[in-house]
C-alpha cells in the first residue's frame, strides 16, 4: 500500500484566492509528480521533481508553483484561483524511473 | 498529439466473462508500460506494468500483452468482478521521462 497524501481531499473557494494543495510520502521516493484530471480526460503533468530543490513543468501550461525543499513534501500552490482551475489534483511518486508509480487520494477543487 | 491512445472510452462485460482493455502508442522509444485503475473521487490505482523486453506479465486475474511491432498493449481481466468497475488507464514511459496517460476506459461488469 502507498504512503502518499494529500489535503485537502475536497476544497471550495473563491476567485482570487491563493490556496496550496499539500502533498507528503513516507517512502523516501525521489521523484514526484503533480498532475490534474478532469472527467473523461487523461491525467496531464503539471509539475515534476526528482529530488530536493529540483522542479520542472510539465505537458500542461499552468498557473501553480511548487517547491521541493524536503524529500517527503511536494506541495503545489495557486496564487489566484480561477473557475478554469476547477478540477482534480493528484499527486504521485516514485523511487525510480522503472519501479511503480503510486498516487495519492487526489484533492477536489471547486472554485467559485 | 496524443502519444497514448485508448480508443474505447467504454466497454461493458458480464460477471465471469473476460473484460479486455486495449492501448495503442505512437512513440517507439517508449519502453515501460502500466495499467492503473481509478474510482471516482479517488487517485489511480497500480494494477501491473510491463517491459518493453516481454510480451506479457500476468499478476493474478490481471495479464497485460505488448506488441511492440504493432505498438499495441492490452489488459485482460478474468474472471471479471463487479469490483472490476471502474476507470482504467494506460501509460508509458520512455527513458528517464514522466508517464504519460491515455484517456482511460470505463469498464462496468454487469452482475
Amino acid at each position: 500500500e502507498a504512503d502518499i497524501y494529500q489535503t485537502p481531499r475536497y476544497l471550495v473557494i473563491g476567485t482570487g484566492k491563493k490556496i496550496t494543495l499539500e502533498c507528503s510520502q513516507t517512502m523516501g521516493h525521489d521523484k514526484m509528480y503533480w498532475y490534474q484530471q478532469d472527467p473523461g480526460m487523461e491525467l496531464h503533468l503539471i509539475h515534476y521533481s526528482y529530488g530536493v530543490n529540483s522542479t520542472e513543468k510539465g505537458d500542461l501550461s499552468s498557473e501553480s508553483t511548487v517547491s521541493r525543499i524536503r524529500t517527503e513534501h511536494f506541495p503545489l500552490t495557486l496564487e489566484s484561483a480561477r473557475p478554469s482551475h476547477t478540477s482534480q489534483y493528484l499527486c504521485a511518486s516514485r523511487i525510480d524511473l522503472k519501479e511503480t508509480q503510486y498516487f495519492g487520494p487526489g484533492t477536489r477543487l471547486l472554485v467559485l | 498529439d496524443q502519444q497514448v491512445k485508448q480508443n474505447s472510452p467504454s466497454l461493458s462485460v458480464q460477471e465471469g466473462r473476460i473484460s479486455i482493455l486495449n492501448c495503442d502508442y505512437t512513440n517507439s522509444m517508449f519502453d515501460y508500460f502500466l495499467w492503473y485503475k481509478k474510482y471516482p473521487a479517488e487517485g489511480p490505482t497500480f494494477l501491473i506494468s510491463i517491459s518493453s523486453i516481454k510480451d506479457k506479465n500476468e499478476d493474478g486475474r490481471f495479464t497485460v500483452f505488448l506488441n511492440k511491432s504493432a505498438k499495441h498493449l492490452s489488459l485482460h481481466i478474468v474472471p471479471s468482478q463487479p469490483g472490476d468497475s471502474a476507470v482504467y488507464f494506460c501509460a508509458a514511459s520512455e527513458g528517464n521521462t514522466p508517464l504519460v496517460f491515455g484517456k482511460g476506459t470505463r469498464l462496468s461488469v454487469i452482475a
